[in-house]
């Protein structure tokens, strides 16, 4: 298995505030993404990081930011968290891009109430 | 935009049977890569398998196979002798290899149930 972990597993949080979420990867691994997954939409892309300090948005994007400081770790946070935010967040990594295959994390639940 | 649509919410099959698992997308780019994930109740994703929009030869991986129909832009999974462990979320998805966003665009997923 790849080395992907995310943190933290399950969170609860309430309207407005703002959350971090952490994807961390032993595989020296170039290229990271966020997803979103929600019933009956399947994953989507919201941001993407193509090396350190290089990032770019994906298709659901609003509301988001990331950063990538290092290799290794990749933020997603959610600045002032809303309803419509609730939902399962995966980071994947791939070495190389295109052609080559993603690997996920185990996601982490976030809940805002 | 590509979009990848899965048509079938949710199928099932008795223990050691065939099943056929429905995927299509459009694209109008000639250069990309379809997969397969399958997610269990553990929330994990797992690769399945790939196939390179190039390659007329169908992908295989043990038990699992492609019907890669490029023109149609089809991309079917077939599950051979079914096991239990193979019950699941089944995700088709789609990589561009040219420009635009990175990253994949998925389907909704088919919920696979094996009967015993």
């Amino acid at each position: 298995d790849a080395g992907i972990t995310q943190s933290p597993r399950h969170k609860v949080t309430e309207t407005g505030t703002p959350v971090t979420l952490r994807c961390h990867q032993t595989e020296n691994h170039r290229y990271m993404y966020w997803y979103r997954q929600d019933p009956g939409h399947g994953l989507r892309l919201i941001h993407y990081s193509y090396g350190v300090k290089d990032t770019d948005k994906g298709e659901v994007s609003d509301g988001y930011s990331v950063s990538r400081s290092k290799t290794e770790d990749f933020l997603l946070t959610l600045e002032s968290a809303t309803s419509s935010q609730t939902s399962v967040y995966f980071c994947a990594i791939s070495e190389f891009q295109g052609a080559d295959t993603q690997y996920f994390g185990p996601g982490t639940r976030l809940t805002v109430l | 935009a590509q979009t990848v649509t899965q048509s079938q919410p949710e199928m099932s099959v008795q223990e050691a049977e065939t099943v056929t698992l429905s995927c299509t997308y459009d694209t109008s780019e000639s250069d990309y890569y379809l997969f397969w994930y399958k997610q269990p109740p553990s929330r994990q994703m797992i690769l399945v398998i790939r196939q390179e929009a190039y390659k007329q030869q169908n992908a295989t991986e043990n038990r699992f196979s492609v019907n890669f129909q490029k023109a149609a832009k089809s991309f079917s999974l077939k599950i051979s002798d079914s096991q239990l462990g193979d019950a699941a979320m089944y995700f088709c998805a789609y990589r561009n290899l040219g420009g635009g966003a990175d990253g994949l665009t998925f389907g909704k997923g088919t919920h696979l149930i094996i009967q015993p």
